[in-house]
């Protein structure tokens, strides 16, 4: 079956450090994986995708075949990135497989 | 463009009681998708809808079923509800008919199931 697992709920870390997200799938074929985010008391938006290979607020994802990862980077953590975040997958239905999310904590 | 919007944005309801949902997608958006967030099991896939009809549909009983107008406005339905339909329902929707290229989501319903 189609997964996607993020294994830390919680992650805390001072500003300024580096932050790592970590999301794993298991998926058949060529996945299109996905970070979303939640900001305190707003929506849940796309970050950026794979596909396009961008860097949005200095977060970047790299997709790894080998170790089936694509993990959320941001060398530097500002206060302002304390979020819930999501990875999700494209499922073979053309729904998205959310994993559990992983809050993001960035201490002053 | 005005966002995803959802009402009503609160719902309380007992067992057996069934609901209606209601979801406006943005202008021009024809892919509807509703998920349910709950603290355990997470964000979970219902089902889909485009031009009018189910596409896609997650794991859920029959009991979960929606539909969606030629506006593109959709609703979901949940009869003889139980307490664990407790949850946060979200909609999300999609200009592309490749709906998990481009997702723009609702605030969301927050039901609760007494």
């Amino acid at each position: 079956a189609q997964r996607v697992t993020q294994p830390e709920k919680l992650l805390s870390v001072f500003k300024g450090a580096p932050v790592e997200l970590k999301c794993n799938y298991s998926y058949s074929g060529s996945p299109e994986l996905f970070w979303y985010v939640q900001y305190s008391r707003q929506r849940l938006q796309l970050l950026l995708r794979h596909i396009s290979r961008e860097s949005i607020k200095g977060f970047t994802a790299d997709l790894n075949k080998g170790e089936t990862s694509f993990h959320l980077k941001k060398p530097f953590a500002q206060e302002e990135d304390s979020a819930m975040y999501y990875c999700a997958g494209g499922g073979s239905q053309g729904n998205l497989i959310f994993g559990k999310g992983t809050k993001l904590s960035v201490k002053p | 463009k005005a966002g995803v919007t959802q009402t009503p944005r609160y719902l309380i309801k007992t067992r057996g009681q069934q609901v209606t949902l209601s979801c406006s997608p943005i202008s021009g958006h024809r892919s509807v998708s509703w998920y349910q967030q709950t603290p355990g099991q997470g964000l979970q896939f219902l089902f889909e809808y485009f031009s009018e009809t189910q596409r896609n549909k997650g794991n859920f009983p029959g009991r979960f079923s929606g539909r969606q107008f030629s506006n593109s406005r959709s609703e979901m339905n949940v009869s003889t509800l139980e307490l664990g339909d407790s949850a946060l329902y979200l909609c999300a929707s999609s200009p592309l008919d490749r709906t998990y290229n481009e997702q723009f989501f609702g605030p969301g319903t927050r039901l609760t199931v007494l």
